[in-house]
């Protein structure tokens, strides 16, 4: 199983409004409402945004939301601020109780 | 509030078995919503998931890794480990445990260890 595909950087000001897509085929994020997003600073391990396509755990700003048309899995930072960049992960089930990770977006913050 | 932990050898020869543990505090490590698992990340690069383990022993694995990977627990002792045979420097990497949340499947990774970075080289 190949990881998703993530573009490699994105780029915003503070304030604005960013989307990062992850691409996947019917065998993964189109096939399943199991779709997730990680936040990794530097040196730091993974911290969970979304699961299940949309859904925030508790205690996650609601700046971050998600939506999955199609084959395309979407994570939106808006309002972005400083401490916004980071690296950016989405995650995907694929069948038999299997995972995949996209290959991961870095995002700066002008 | 759930905390797992690695802790291993940080320097393994090539050809050698990989071992790390990951101790879990704050919550069951035999709670039937649950499944514990093990995720790597290469210097620089992306995250990779190698497999995840049940209370009970049920398991389930990368398909790119299966051949060499063994994830076992020992709720006595509240700890999963992992066992990755026949090492290569493709394998130097921060390991991660983290728990792999179940409901009626696998879900979402929620808790996440520090990560423990183990480096492969005679």
């Amino acid at each position: 199983q190949s990881a998703l595909t993530q573009s490699a950087s994105v780029s915003g000001s503070p304030g604005q409004s960013i989307t990062i897509a992850c691409i996947g085929t019917n065998s993964d994020v189109g096939g399943y409402n199991h779709v997730s997003w990680y936040q990794q600073h530097p040196g730091k391990a993974p911290k969970l945004l979304i699961y299940d396509v949309t859904k925030r755990p508790s205690g996650i700003s609601n700046r971050f939301s998600g939506s999955k048309p199609g084959n395309t899995a979407s994570l939106t930072i808006s309002g972005l601020q400083a401490e916004d960049e980071a690296d950016y992960y989405c995650s995907s089930y694929i069948g038999d109780n299997t995972w995949v990770f996209g290959g991961g977006t870095k995002l700066t913050v002008l | 509030q759930l905390q797992l932990q690695e802790s291993g050898p940080g320097l393994v020869k090539p050809s050698e078995t990989l071992s790390l543990t990951c101790s879990v505090s704050g919550g069951s490590l035999s709670s039937t919503t649950s499944y514990w698992s093990w995720i790597r990340q290469p210097p620089g690069k992306g995250l990779e998931w190698i497999g995840s383990v049940y209370y009970s022993g049920r398991s389930y694995y990368n398909l790119s890794l299966k051949s060499r990977v063994t994830i076992s627990v020992d709720t006595s002792k509240s700890q999963f480990s992992l066992s990755l045979s026949s090492v290569t420097a493709a394998d130097t990497a921060v390991y991660f445990c983290a728990r792999h949340r179940y409901d009626w499947g696998l879900r979402e990774f929620d808790y996440w260890g520090q990560g423990t970075l183990v480096t492969v080289s005679p």
